[in-house]
């Protein structure tokens, strides 16, 4: 168990419908990542916040947006679903904000958009 | 252009016996490397983290090298379990300031039969 949690486990929803998905970093954790991973596809970076404000941004589609709250934990919203944004979130969370920082993964969020 | 090539792509070995994978990258400036196992559905776990200074690290029955000169590393596996089924990525560090820059390599999928 690496400490980050995520809700829900399984998520399965329409096109075009918006979703959310939930990400709560180990204690401590001040970093947040967000990756997707496709059906046999490696890991995407997509988003990192740090101490809630955003600090790199990756390979995010404009329909997705991500945000931080002050209490840490961090939110991704998917929006205009299509049938290729089904896949595996993942998030990661990581004490410092540098991309030399260790990332420990929470168990991912399965998205099937039917 | 910054790459992580793993190979080979899977691998099939018996319990018991010992296996090597590898990781070829292409990226600059180098920080760090670092080995990932992914079970099927879950979330990623560090095994190991190597700078360049480094040129072997241990964790349990795996075992990482690291080339700086020629940028290659490698995963020795020893006394395979079952249980080391799973997906091993190579992910490197593309510098220590931005975290969008850590290259995925796309996996090496090991199964271990009894």
């Amino acid at each position: 168990d690496s400490g980050v949690t995520q809700t829900p486990k399984h998520l399965i929803t329409a096109t075009g419908q918006r979703v959310t998905l939930r990400c709560s970093p180990r204690s401590g954790d001040l970093s947040v990542y967000w990756y997707q991973q496709s059906l046999d596809q490696g890991l995407q970076f997509l988003i990192q916040y740090y101490n809630g404000e955003e600090r790199a941004k990756g390979n995010i589609l404009e329909r997705f947006s991500a945000q931080q709250f002050p209490d840490l934990h961090s939110e991704l919203n998917l929006s205009s679903l299509e049938l290729g944004d089904s896949a595996l979130y993942f998030c990661a969370s990581s004490v410092g904000g540098l991309a030399n920082s260790e990332q420990f993964f929470g168990p991912g969020t399965r998205l099937t958009v039917l | 252009k910054n790459q992580v090539e793993q190979s080979p792509q899977s691998l099939i070995i018996l319990e018991g016996k010992n296996c090597t994978l590898q990781c070829n990258y292409t990226v600059s400036p180098f920080s760090n490397l670092r080995w990932y196992k992914q079970d099927t559905g879950r979330g990623p776990v560090s095994l190991t983290i190597m700078t360049f200074s480094e040129n072997t690290k241990s964790n349990g029955r795996y075992t990482a090298t690291l080339d700086a000169d020629t940028k290659q590393s490698s995963l020795h596996i020893t006394a395979s379990q079952l249980s080391d089924s799973a997906s091993y990525i190579c992910v490197v560090s593309v510098g220590i300031y931005n975290t969008d820059k850590l290259i995925f390599g796309t996996g090496t999928r090991l199964q271990v039969f009894p």
